[in-house]
């Protein structure tokens, strides 16, 4: 079993919908990030999260520490959020360790 | 702008060829990493560095090589050891081992194809 579980590991959704991604630890965190990676393949970073939310835009972040899960949330969809979105989480021996990433379609 | 070049954005390699992938960042960072992508895998790292003219291997280093003469400049060498290079390379870097303080900053990556 990996030590981080995303899912769902695809995802499509029409222009505007509420889209909800889940990350599931299970080692001890000091972080947790958030990533998108565009099709191109480079990556931008999101998040880091250490405890409750954030939020940029349309997107939240929320994590639950007790619970080892942390959720990505973009509000009002659109097209260009295409995207693979990856949760990496940052054990206490400062290892990143990854997700297999979600793949998320947008149409509009 | 700061940020991370990495080139070239596709390579392609030939059996039995050392082929060496570029990555320099203006943003004073004191660690960089090269990771590795391979489809349905999370990233995995192969070297990282946390100053000038020190590295570790990470863990998939076997068959890749990698030097940190420069702040800047962290190149990794993919030599002919390496049995299934045929991946998606990402350089990264943050201010420093510890870059939960601060984020992580990726690069573009680069595509290398064995032909």
């Amino acid at each position: 079993k990996n030590e981080v579980e995303q899912s769902p590991q695809n995802l499509t959704a029409q222009e505007g919908e509420f889209i909800t991604i889940n990350c599931s630890y299970s080692v001890g965190i000091s972080a947790l990030h958030w990533l998108q990676q565009h099709p191109g393949g480079g990556i931008v970073s999101l998040f880091m999260l250490s405890s409750g939310k954030k939020k940029h835009g349309r997107l939240i972040a929320t994590i639950n520490i007790q619970e080892k899960h942390s959720s990505l949330h973009i509000t009002a969809s659109h097209p260009r959020d295409s995207a693979v979105y990856i949760c990496a989480v940052r054990s206490y021996t400062d290892k990143l360790i990854f997700g297999t990433g979600t793949r998320l379609q947008v149409f509009p | 702008d700061g940020g991370i070049t990495q080139s070239p954005k596709y390579l392609f390699r030939k059996e039995g060829q050392n082929v060496t992938l570029s990555c320099e960042q203006n943003l004073n960072h004191d660690a960089m990493y090269w990771y590795r992508q391979d489809p349905g895998q999370g990233l995995r790292l192969i070297y990282y560095s946390q100053i000038v003219n020190d590295f570790q291997k990470g863990d998939i280093a076997e068959g890749y090589s990698v030097s940190r003469e420069k702040k800047e400049s962290f190149p990794l060498t993919v030599t002919s050891a390496q049995k299934n290079p045929t991946a998606f390379y990402l350089c990264a870097s943050s201010i420093d081992l510890r870059g939960w303080s601060y984020g992580y900053t990726f690069g573009s990556g680069t595509r290398l194809t064995v032909v």
